[in-house]
């Protein structure tokens, strides 16, 4: 079957640097998606990676290892504002999405 | 730009009642439109997406109906809501099926079934 695995929660400190990972499996693979979901707000869209290697987006990076079926999110300079869900996602052969059921990321003082 | 609409933002409603939901996008034509439902803890479920006026799929049989009417309009419906009906709905929109599909999220609408 088709599976997205991701913490449920997890605590990190204003200024610190944390990183959100990500497993999946999927039939077929054509990109992987993350998505940050402040609560009770849509989710909005972070980053697309198809190809290896991390992808460097100001504070945000995400990274993808397609033969290890593993991707991450690393998050620097952490600020208030960045508690929120993170949603990964993986796209499958059919252009389908698979959903994580998101990590909660609380930031700190 | 491109922007989406979704309402109501909020409602409840008892079980057996009726449901619309109405999502609506300015600013593109022939979009892919999309209709998630997110429970607690759970990832985002699809339940219907359509690629063109009236031509709706289903992903999750249920007693829940998609209907698009115009371009750029996407309504979901019900006949009789079940309590397992609660959750935050998410209208979405795409310019492309495949590759990079970016999906742009409307503000959600949370229904709670009593």
């Amino acid at each position: 079957g088709q599976n997205i695995d991701q913490p449920t929660e997890m605590t990190a400190t204003e200024g610190a640097i944390v990183q959100i990972n990500c497993t999946y499996q999927t039939s077929g693979f054509n990109g992987l998606f993350w998505y940050q979901q402040h609560a009770g707000e849509a989710p909005t869209f972070l980053s697309y990676n198809v190809l290896d290697g991390l992808e460097e987006k100001g504070r945000f990076s995400s990274f993808l290892s397609r033969s290890k079926g593993y991707s991450y999110l690393l998050l620097k300079e952490l600020q208030m504002k960045d508690s929120a869900s993170y949603l990964c996602a993986a796209m499958d052969s059919n252009y389908q999405l698979i959903w994580g059921a998101g990590t909660k990321l609380i930031i700190k003082p | 730009s491109q922007t989406i609409h979704q309402w109501p933002a909020t409602l409840v409603q008892p079980v057996g009642s009726p449901l619309s939901l109405e999502c609506t996008v300015e600013g593109t034509s022939n979009p892919n439109l999309y209709w998630y439902r997110q429970a607690a803890g759970r990832g985002l479920q699809l339940l219907f997406y359509s690629v063109g006026i009236g031509q709706i799929s289903s992903e999750v049989p249920q007693n829940l109906s998609a209907s698009r009417p115009q371009d750029r309009q996407f309504i979901l419906s019900s006949k009789k809501l079940l309590l397992s009906d609660s959750g935050f709905y998410l209208c979405a929109w795409s310019d492309r099926p495949t590759g990079a599909n970016v999906l742009t999220f409307g503000a959600g609408s949370r229904l709670t079934v009593l």
